[in-house]
């Protein structure tokens, strides 16, 4: 498999649940991102990891918790979210983080709806 | 602040060209993306400019003005497949990446 890939693609959860999503990059890629995505607004950069390390976090509640175990995958964690966390989440993965040119390869994106 | 704005939508016909215009105020400039989106899809690469000028790919070209803080992507002989959201996105001088709201394009028969 190619690419950046996301599980799951839907995701339907109460506001006491805890869920994951996964993401996966085989492009050999340094840094990789976490995006939320909401209905007429633009595309909100949520955390940044670099070589394994967070460089970024944008000011996100602690109800999101990411993970980067190695540089080939990333993990965000969802605990007690409320409705207005529904939206698509979106993973990237790009060659490195600080440079320039910074061509972003973004996965399918997993769908969340919190009830 | 940090602010980019294109146009919320535009519609054009198939085999005609359209212009997507993309302005932007941010703490500093690294270079600008494009990105298209389909309905329920991945954003995917389509341009990047750092320097002045129009950068040409095919059916389409992008042109940085970095004096007037403009951006635009042109689209030539449209075909409906070119029906998506196109996505204006600026990398600050912290090479962070700010997106605008996107552009949904819709394409006649």
């Amino acid at each position: 498999e190619t690419g950046v890939t996301q599980t799951p693609r839907h995701l339907v959860m109460g506001m006491t649940n805890k869920k994951s999503l996964k993401c996966e990059q085989h492009l050999g890629h340094n840094a990789m991102y976490w995006y939320k995505q909401s209905a007429k607004k633009p595309l909100e950069l949520m955390f940044v990891y670099n070589f394994k390390e967070q460089t970024e976090n944008n000011s996100v509640p602690s109800r999101f918790s990411p993970e980067c175990p190695n540089s080939s995958h990333l993990f965000l964690h969802l605990h007690t979210l409320q409705p207005e966390d529904s939206a698509l989440y979106l993973c990237a993965s790009s060659q490195d983080f600080g440079h320039s040119y910074n061509e972003q390869f973004f996965g399918p994106g997993t769908r969340l709806t919190v009830l | 602040g940090q602010n980019i704005d294109q146009p919320t939508e535009m519609t054009a016909t198939e085999g005609a060209i359209v212009q997507i215009n993309c302005t932007y105020q941010t703490s500093g400039f690294n270079g600008l993306f494009w990105y298209q989106q389909h309905a329920g899809e991945a954003p995917t690469f389509l341009s990047y400019n750092v320097l002045d000028g129009l950068e040409e790919k095919g059916r389409f070209s992008s042109f940085l003005s970095r004096s007037k803080g403009y951006s635009y992507l042109l689209l030539k002989e449209l075909q409906m497949k070119d029906s998506a959201s196109y996505l204006c996105a600026v990398l600050n001088r912290d090479d962070k990446i700010i997106f605008g709201k996107g552009t949904r394009l819709h394409i006649l028969p």
